[in-house]
Order: structure tokens, then C-alpha cells, then sequence
């Protein structure tokens, strides 16, 4: 499953699927992002960064992608698993270094 | 064990009376921060602290106050409180050198003011 984050911000998958959520950010001069993972009643945690530097990194069944092109981000999960279903965000600094700027998050539910 | 700690998680309070939430970190960052967290709206940073004694205003810094007394705690107070500040918000700690670190996150506190 595909979304393109504030234009669909749900997205249902399969468990078992590869999810793709994808993030469009607005600033030329950012040059680190976070995805981050909000389950219900918690707080967001750090899953993957990357920097202008480079255009993938690979963690732990995450993938995340840099375009800068065309600012463009994705976060792929492996695999997703019930555990996945949570709001995710991307972050941006803007090229600031003191501040991070949100987008609104897309939704992934995983049907068991 | 490293943590963000908010208090109190949820809080229904009435126009104009003042309020504070607290969070403390025990993992020694040198950054903090305090973000709202609307419908639609996503994460918007409320003031953030380089360090102690160093705080500046972030998007939505309007009927906020902080202060960074200590390096652990940073206070969010909402002098007299209005309907339109009714939210979850979240604090969060970096090492030094910002957020291009990483944040860790607090459990949130949903404040709501009628």
C-alpha cells in the first residue's frame, strides 16, 4: 500500500505487505529529516533519520528515501505488522538546526 | 531508565486560571522543547531552550510562557488560559546541538480548558 501523505492521509494494508507512506516537504534548504511513529495515547518516537547527504538508509525493516529534487520523502516498512499501525510523521529542520517543522501525519492501519 | 516525564497527563481547567505543566528529562539534554498538537494541524513548536537560562519562541508561542531554570525541567505555564488552547501538547529533550539528534518524546498531556 501507497499513500501521499497530506493529500491521503490513511492508508490500509495487509499484514505482511510492504507499506509506503510518503511525504512532501517544503524547504530546499532542509537537510535532515525524521520519520516518526505515534502510536494512540503515546507520544512520537524516532524510528529512522537521514540526512541531505544521502538518498536512502535502511534500518530495522524501515527504508526511507530522499528526493530532493522534487522534496520528496518516503518511509517503506517491510513486512508490516499489526505492531506498525500508528500515525507517522515526517520532520523537517528546515536548515535551521533549531527547530523541526511537522507535517500532519498519515495513518497506517494493517488488517489482519 | 531515559524519559521525558509530563505532568499531569490530562487536565480540565477553567478560562483564565492559571496553569502549569512540568516536564522533566534525566538523560542530561542540553535542548528542550514544547509542541501542541491539534487535528489536521500536526506537531507545532510552542518555545524551545537551548540550554539553561536560553529560551526562544517557536510557531504558536502566544499565551505561553516557559523558563529553563534547570537543565532537567521545562515548565510550560499558561497564564490565563483560553478555550482555543485546548490540546494535547508534548515536551521533548535533544543532546546538544538540537534536534538534528533526535528527539525523545514525553507521553503527552491533554489539556482541556472550557
Amino acid at each position: 500500500g501507497e499513500s501521499v501523505g497530506l493529500h491521503l492521509p490513511t492508508l490500509s494494508v495487509q499484514e505482511g505487505d510492504n507499506s509506503i507512506i510518503n511525504c512532501a516537504y517544503s524547504n530546499s534548504a532542509s537537510d535532515y529529516f525524521i520519520w516518526y511513529k505515534q502510536e494512540s495515547g503515546k507520544g512520537p518516537q524516532f524510528i529512522i533519520d537521514i540526512r541531505s547527504n544521502m538518498d536512502k538508509r535502511q534500518g530495522q525493516r524501515v527504508t526511507v528515501l530522499l528526493n530532493k529534487t522534487v522534496k520528496h520523502l518516503s518511509l517503506q516498512i517491510a513486512a508490516t505488522q499489526p505492531g506498525d499501525s500508528a500515525v507517522y510523521f515526517c520532520a523537517e529542520n528546515k536548515g535551521t538546526g533549531n527547530q523541526f517543522y511537522f507535517g500532519t501525519g498519515t495513518s497506517l492501519t494493517v488488517i489482519p | 531508565e531515559a524519559q521525558v516525564t509530563q505532568n499531569p497527563r490530562y487536565l480540565i481547567t477553567v478560562t483564565g486560571k492559571k496553569l502549569t505543566v512540568t516536564c522533566s528529562q534525566n538523560m542530561n539534554h542540553e535542548y528542550m522543547s514544547w509542541y501542541r498538537q491539534d487535528p489536521g494541524l500536526g506537531l507545532r513548536q510552542i518555545y524551545y531552550s537551548m540550554n539553561v537560562e536560553v529560551t526562544d519562541k517557536g510557531d504558536v508561542p502566544e499565551g505561553y510562557k516557559v523558563s529553563r531554570k534547570e537543565k532537567r525541567n521545562f515548565p510550560l505555564i499558561l497564564e490565563s488560559p483560553s478555550p482555543n488552547q485546548t490540546s494535547l501538547y508534548f515536551c521533548a529533550s535533544s543532546p546538544m546541538g538540537g534536534p538534528n539528534y533526535g528527539y525523545t518524546f514525553g507521553s503527552g498531556t491533554r489539556l482541556t480548558v472550557v
